[in-house]
C-alpha cells in the first residue's frame, strides 16, 4: 500500500448506528487530519494530530469522535449521527514541521445517514 | 472571518487556456495551495505559492499577490482530463489550510 488509504470507501448507516472510519498513511509523516466535504462547500476542517496529540476541533459534534493510537493510523468514530452529517469524509497527512509541506488526502469515504 | 473565494464553475475549450482566480481574506498567511480533485476521487496537490509572483509548473502555472489577497491558477494547452474541481486553499497564522468551495472546470471538445 502507498499514499494514503481510507475503509471502508462507502457507508450506510442508520442513525442509531455506530461505525469506525479508518485512515492509514505510508508516507512517514506525523500530522494527520479529518475533512468533511460537502456538495459545493469548502472542505471542512474537523480533527488536526500533530506528533499524535489533537490540536485543533474546530467545535465538531460530539457525535464525531477521533482517534490516533500511532503516527500511521487515524480514525473517526461515529454515533447517533444525523441525516445532515451524510457527507464525503477525507484523511489527510502531512508534515508539521513546514508550513510548505502538501497535505497527501485518502480517496474518502462515502458517508449516507438514513 | 475568513473567507475564500472562488467561481463555481467555469467552463473552456480543449486546447485552449483558462485562469481560475481566487481572491481571500484571512488571519495571518503563510502560503496558498491550488489542488486538484477530479469527481469521486481524492484532491491532488497543484502548487504552492508564498511570495508574490508566477510559478510555472509545466502546463499549469500559478500567481500570488499578497498585497491584493489574490491568487490565480493558469492551465495552458487543455486537455479533456483536466475536467476536475480546482480548490483554492490558505494557510492563516495557525498554520490551518481556510478552503475555498472550489471550482468545477468543464472541458469542451
Amino acid at each position: 500500500e502507498t499514499g494514503v488509504t481510507q475503509t471502508p470507501r462507502h457507508l450506510v448507516m442508520g442513525m442509531t448506528n455506530k461505525k469506525s472510519l479508518k485512515c492509514e498513511q505510508h508516507l512517514g509523516h506525523n500530522a494527520m487530519y479529518w475533512y468533511k466535504q460537502s456538495a459545493k462547500k469548502p472542505l471542512e476542517l474537523m480533527f488536526v494530530y500533530s506528533l499524535e496529540e489533537r490540536v485543533e476541533n474546530n467545535s465538531v459534534p460530539s457525535r464525531f469522535s477521533p482517534e490516533c493510537p500511532n503516527s500511521s493510523h487515524l480514525f473517526l468514530h461515529l454515533h447517533t449521527l444525523q441525516p445532515e452529517d451524510s457527507a464525503l469524509y477525507l484523511c489527510a497527512s502531512s508534515q508539521a514541521e513546514a508550513s510548505s509541506y502538501e497535505q497527501y488526502f485518502g480517496p474518502g469515504t462515502r458517508l449516507t445517514v438514513t | 472571518g475568513q473567507n475564500i473565494d472562488q467561481p463555481t464553475e467555469m467552463t473552456a475549450t480543449e486546447g485552449a487556456i483558462v485562469q481560475i482566480n481566487c481572491t481571500y481574506q484571512t488571519s495571518g498567511f503563510n502560503g496558498l495551495f491550488w489542488y486538484q480533485q477530479h469527481a469521486g476521487e481524492a484532491p491532488t496537490f497543484l502548487s504552492y505559492n508564498v511570495l508574490d509572483g508566477l510559478e510555472e509548473k509545466g502546463r499549469f502555472s500559478s500567481f500570488l499577490s499578497r498585497s491584493k489577497g489574490y491568487s490565480y491558477l493558469l492551465l495552458k494547452e487543455l486537455q479533456m482530463k483536466d475536467s476536475a474541481s480546482y480548490l483554492c486553499a490558505v494557510m492563516d497564522s495557525n498554520y490551518q489550510l481556510i478552503w475555498g468551495a472550489g471550482t468545477k472546470l468543464i472541458i469542451k471538445p
